[in-house]
């Protein structure tokens, strides 16, 4: 359920190294999910995202990977710098049937933050 | 790089007035959404969009929403009579597989 005051979990690191930011997601139906990186006072910025038939993606200095058995999803960061610092959020969507032409909507994790200490 | 942008950046208003937020999706998309955000909590569904309809909505989406693509560009949500709890960070987005966000737009209610 929803809590109000939500206190993120947080994770800090050192510049240089890596980060792995975790999130289980909730549907088993998902299949399609996004990683998303949000700054103070910003909208949610697109990182990566995996369909469900793979369990491994990688991008510039970002890597996915899923585990649809345990419903578990991580971002690993590689060489983490200070602009990355931020709030990650996880995001599932899992298909619709009864509307047309729907893609279904993205269903938020509650976010983690990421905090690099130079 | 293509953006979907948010008009106004900020908005303040008063209980029970009504409020336009404003967006201008991707333009080769053809899935549109907004979300809110409420102060240090979760991004939250509001209403998906396709083909001229509202093709999903939350419970949070009440009468007192409503959506519309008035022309080839813009994507709006109304909000009709505005209360305290409407508050927060108000996120358009737009898709073709990923679904990219603006930059919000801030409602306070006061």
């Amino acid at each position: 359920g929803e809590s109000v005051g939500l206190h993120l979990p947080t994770l800090s690191v050192q510049e240089g190294d890596n980060s792995i930011i975790n999130c289980a997601y909730s549907n088993s139906a998902s299949d399609y999910f996004i990683w998303y990186k949000q700054e103070s006072g910003k909208g949610p910025q697109f990182i990566i995202d995996i369909r469900s038939n793979m369990d491994k993606r990688q991008g510039q200095r970002v890597t996915v990977l899923l585990n649809k058995t345990v419903k578990h999803l991580s971002l690993q960061i590689a060489a983490t710098q200070p602009g990355d610092s931020a709030v990650y959020f996880c995001a599932e969507r899992f298909p619709v049937r009864n509307y047309g032409g729907s893609q279904g909507n993205l269903i938020f994790g509650k976010g983690t933050k990421l905090s690099v200490k130079p | 790089e293509p953006e979907v942008t948010q008009t106004p950046s900020h908005q303040v208003t008063q209980m029970g007035q009504e409020v336009i937020l404003r967006c201008v999706p991707i333009s080769n998309h053809l899935y549109f959404y907004w979300y809110r955000q409420i102060l240090g909590q979760k991004v939250e569904f509001l209403v998906s969009f396709y083909n001229n309809e509202i093709s999903e909505k939350s419970e949070i989406f009440d009468d007192q929403f409503s959506v519309e693509r008035p022309d080839g560009s813009n994507f709006t949500l109304k909000i009709r009579s505005t209360k305290l709890e409407d508050s927060a960070m108000y996120f358009c987005a737009s898709s073709d597989t990923g679904a990219f966000f603006g930059q919000g737009t801030r409602l306070t209610v006061v």
